[in-house]
C-alpha cells in the first residue's frame, strides 16, 4: 500500500518565484496536515484540513503561504512570493477517521536562493 | 507560556544498554503524548502512543511512560542496537480538542557497537 507520496521531492527556486508543493494522502484518510521542519524550530505546523476542510491555518507564516485541499487525494501549499527564509523541508502527513496517528510523507526540501 | 522541551544534546549510549529519552511541557493539557521515530532524509514515523489515563505503554522493546502531574514522559529503549541510532520526536496531541500534534525538537540518540 503506498504511503504519502510528495512532489517535488527537492526543489531549487529563486526569491520571488511561486513554488508549488504537492501531497497525495494515504487512500481513505480524511486528515491532511503541512508541517515545516527547520534546525531552528523544529517540526511545526501550518496548516490542517479535516475532510477537504481547513480546520486550522494559525501556523501559515503570512499570506505569500496557501494551501487548498480540491478533493480527498489531492492537496498542494503554494507559496507566492518565495523567499529565503522559507527554505526547509514541507512534510504532509495523513490519518484516518477516529485515528490519531500521523503517516508522514517523506518531505520536499526547498531552497529558495 | 507553553513548551515543549526534549533532551537538546545527543544521546549516546553503548550497544545493549537502556536508552531513555525526556519530553517535559508547560503550560499544555494533552489527551494523549506520541513519540515518532525520524531517520536523516526522511519523514517522521510513529512509534507509540499514551493516554493521559495510561500510566505506562509497551511495544516490543519500547517503553513510554506518561506523567500529567509532573508534565513529562520517558521514552525507553531496551537493549539498544545500532539501529536504534535516529532522532526520536515527543508529540503532544488532543490539546483544544483537534487531533492536530504539537511537536517538541527531538533528541538524536546514537548507540554505538
Amino acid at each position: 500500500d503506498a504511503g504519502v507520496i510528495q512532489s517535488p521531492r527537492h526543489e531549487v527556486t529563486e526569491m520571488g518565484q511561486e513554488v508549488t508543493l504537492r501531497c497525495k494522502p494515504i487512500s481513505g484518510h480524511n486528515s491532511l496536515f503541512w508541517y515545516r521542519q527547520t534546525m531552528m524550530r523544529g517540526l511545526e505546523l501550518l496548516i490542517y484540513f479535516n475532510n477537504n476542510v481547513p480546520i486550522d491555518d494559525s501556523g501559515m507564516p503570512e499570506d505569500r503561504f496557501s494551501a487548498k485541499m480540491p478533493n480527498a487525494s489531492f492537496s498542494t501549499l503554494k507559496i507566492q512570493p518565495s523567499e529565503p527564509r522559507d527554505s526547509a523541508v514541507y512534510f504532509c502527513a495523513s490519518s484516518s477517521q477516529g485515528s490519531d496517528t500521523q503517516y508522514f510523507g517523506p518531505g520536499t526540501r526547498l531552497t529558495v536562493l | 507560556s507553553q513548551k515543549i522541551e526534549q533532551n537538546s544534546e545527543a544521546l549516546n549510549i553503548q550497544e545493549g544498554k537502556t536508552a531513555t529519552l525526556t519530553c517535559n511541557y508547560t503550560n499544555y493539557s494533552p489527551a494523549y503524548l506520541q513519540w515518532y521515530r525520524q531517520d536523516p532524509g526522511r519523514g517522521p514515523v510513529f512509534l507509540l502512543l499514551i493516554r493521559e489515563n495510561e500510566k505506562e505503554k509497551r511495544k516490543e522493546r519500547l517503553k513510554v511512560t506518561f506523567d500529567t502531574t509532573l508534565k513529562q514522559s520517558l521514552f525507553h529503549i531496551t537493549a539498544s542496537q545500532p539501529a536504534d541510532s535516529a532522532t526520536y520526536l515527543c508529540a503532544l496531541g488532543g490539546v483544544r480538542g483537534y487531533n492536530k500534534l504539537i511537536f517538541g525538537a527531538g533528541t538524536r540518540l546514537a548507540v554505538h557497537p
